[in-house]
């Protein structure tokens, strides 16, 4: 059974609009979340994280909120560019240390239209 | 550069051949990851290690798999007898660590592409 679930496979969205992209959690002891994003032929590159003692978290362009009695997440950019566009996976820890292995989502394709 | 290598970068191999991945983490970060991405699917993991000792094995399809980590620093992973279904990405992942050192991000090599024949 699926802890993290990305229920998008893919979105597009215009330049210069907002993209939000979508994660939900089942593992109620999920204490950290964090953000990749994937280039073909590359490896996951963290964007941003949040921990569960906080609700938002922002970095420029990137802003990821909690909802922790929903057990979702989000991510918005904006403005979304068009070197935006990859796959975005979310991921999740838990017991307080983001030093436990990762649990992640299958991924939403984000493209970015210009 | 300073971040997570990883190789061979590609690896073509026939089924039943023994294959051994390399991973080089980031120079200081003691927690080390194995992962894998098979066709459309997202991350999967394998095994995590802590220094050089593995808390955390359950991730490990089969016996034929295993991994070791020498000096806290390169970390090799071993498939025995690959079979069809072993065709994937395999990626390492490293990240500080400790409980002194909560909620680090874990940073991603560039992958190995398994193709098992």
């Amino acid at each position: 059974d699926q802890q993290v679930k990305q229920n998008s496979p893919s979105l597009s969205v215009q330049e210069g609009r907002i993209s939000i992209l979508n994660c939900d959690y089942t593992n109620s002891m999920f204490d950290y979340f964090l953000w990749y994003k994937k280039y073909p032929a590359e490896g996951p590159t963290f964007l941003i994280s949040i921990s569960s003692i906080k609700d938002k978290n922002e970095d420029g362009r990137f802003t990821v909120f909690l909802n922790k009695s929903a057990k979702h997440l989000s991510l918005h950019i904006v403005p979304s560019q068009p070197g935006d566009s990859a796959v975005y996976f979310c991921a999740a820890s838990g017991f307080n240390s983001g030093n436990t292995p990762l649990v992640f989502g299958k991924g939403t394709r984000l493209s970015v239209i210009a | 550069g300073a971040g997570v290598s990883q190789s061979p970068s590609n690896k073509v191999t026939e089924k039943g051949k023994d294959v051994e991945l390399r991973c080089d983490p980031i120079s200081g970060h003691t927690a080390l990851y194995w992962y894998r991405q098979s066709l459309g699917q997202g991350l999967e993991f394998l095994i995590y290690f802590q220094g050089n000792s593995a808390p955390d094995k359950s991730g490990l399809p089969s016996d034929r798999f295993s991994a070791e980590r020498t000096g806290g620093s390169v970390s090799t992973l071993t498939i025995q007898r690959t079979q069809q279904e072993d065709s994937a990405v395999y990626l390492c992942a490293s990240s500080l660590a400790g409980v002194q050192v909560p909620n680090q991000p874990q940073h991603f090599g560039d992958g190995t592409r398994l193709s098992i024949l």
